[in-house]
Formats: C-alpha cells, sequence, structure tokens
C-alpha cells in the first residue's frame, strides 16, 4: 500500500526567512508526486508536480521540490516567504490508473508566515 | 479556460437526509474525482469517473454514490446522511489517459462545504 507522511502538522516562521515543508512517501511501485497549496475556504490549487526527469521541480511562486528516490522524499523549500504563502500545503502520490488512479495525501502541514 | 466549477458551495442538510453535489470539470476533461476532506481523517479518495463509468472507488460506504453524464460533469449522492458526513467535498478533473498511464494532473474545484445536524 502507498503513504504519505508530512514530518511537520505546523510551521511558523518569519516573513523573509527560507522554509522547508517535509514530505515522504512509501510505495512499492513508482508514483508521481504533488504538492497542492490550499488557501483558506478555497480547493486544493497544484504548486508543482513530480513526473519524471529532473529531479529538481519549481514553481512559478518560487517554492521548488526535490525528488530523492533513495529517501523516498519530496520536501518543498521557499528561499524566502512572504506573508501570502500562509497556507496549508499537502503533498500527494499519484497511482497509475490500472492501480486505482487515485491520490493518495499526506496530513497536511499548516505554513504561518509571521511579519 | 474555466476552472472546476462545483455547485452548491455550501450545504446544510439534516440527518437522515440526501444530499447530490454537482462538479462540471475543465472542458476537454474526461476523468472526474471525489475526495471527502475533514479535519480528523483530512483528504480521502471516494470515487473516479472515466467516460460515464466508475474506473475507481475508494473506501466508503455504499451510501455514497455518483455519476457521470456525457458532457463528463459529474454528480455525487450522499444517501442517509449522518452527522459524520460533515466535510468539504472536493471534485478534481484531469484529462484522463486510457491504458494504465497516470501522468494526468489532477485540477480541484473550490468545494461543497456540506453541514450534517
Amino acid at each position: 500500500a502507498q503513504s504519505v507522511t508530512q514530518l511537520d502538522s505546523q510551521v511558523p516562521v518569519f516573513e523573509e526567512a527560507p522554509v522547508e515543508l517535509r514530505c515522504n512517501y512509501s510505495s512499492s511501485v513508482s508514483v508521481y508526486l504533488f504538492w497542492y497549496v490550499q488557501y483558506p475556504n478555497q480547493g486544493l490549487q497544484l504548486l508543482l508536480k513530480y513526473l519524471s526527469g529532473s529531479t529538481l521541480v519549481e514553481s512559478i511562486n518560487g517554492f521548488e521540490a526535490e525528488f530523492n528516490k533513495s529517501q523516498t522524499s519530496f520536501h518543498l523549500r521557499k528561499p524566502s516567504v512572504h506573508i501570502s504563502d500562509t497556507a496549508e500545503y499537502f503533498c500527494a502520490v499519484s497511482l497509475p490508473y490500472n492501480q486505482g488512479g487515485k491520490l493518495i495525501f499526506g496530513q497536511g502541514t499548516e505554513l504561518s508566515v509571521k511579519p | 479556460k474555466a476552472g472546476v466549477t462545483q455547485t452548491p458551495r455550501y450545504l446544510i442538510k439534516t440527518r437522515g437526509q440526501q444530499v447530490t453535489l454537482s462538479c462540471s470539470p475543465i472542458s476537454g476533461h474526461r476523468s472526474v474525482s471525489w475526495y471527502q476532506q475533514t479535519p480528523g481523517q483530512g483528504l480521502q479518495f471516494l470515487f473516479e469517473y472515466f467516460s460515464e463509468t466508475q474506473r475507481n472507488k475508494g473506501n466508503f460506504p455504499g451510501r455514497f454514490s455518483g455519476r457521470q453524464f456525457s458532457n463528463s460533469r459529474s454528480e455525487m449522492n450522499v444517501s442517509t446522511l449522518e452527522l459524520g458526513d460533515s466535510a468539504l467535498y472536493l471534485c478534481a478533473s484531469s484529462l484522463g489517459l486510457a491504458g494504465g498511464r497516470s501522468t494526468d494532473t489532477q485540477y480541484f474545484g473550490p468545494g461543497t462545504r456540506l453541514t450534517v445536524l
């Protein structure tokens, strides 16, 4: 079975400081990896994804994540956060459709950026 | 392109009633998935429809059902509502590649917040 563990439920950080949100996964088959962000009272927005190729993926708003197969991790980082980054972040893995085709989510990390 | 839309956005029901939620996918997307989000259980997969057929199903009781229409719009129905069904129900659409390759990315709607009293 597949599972996703987000190691921190809450991460408080000051504005302009760097941040890392940690994500580990477990799977006996190849999976695709995603980070989604959820702002208050909204749905999930795709932040970035790893499907294949370069293990470092970037989003348009300065976040990046690195796929590490040996450590089964997909940590999310940003060198300098803004107040507007305050949200809940979800790491997820996707199975192939012939094995269920669903997203399996971690429990979420609440990022709180303070001025 | 317009994003995934869900109606209604908020719903209040009482125990024992039934409810139907609607989801319109991104134009051209043929796969629609439904997820339940609660503070205790997090995000859990309900089911996925592709070309009007349920292709995958999560571990939810039979009170939760869905369907997909020929225009890819989907509805989710919950019968005999229980207090524990209070949640944010999220719909996600994707291209829905057939043949077992999952390079699709799922795009989510804003959700329907269901409160059961």
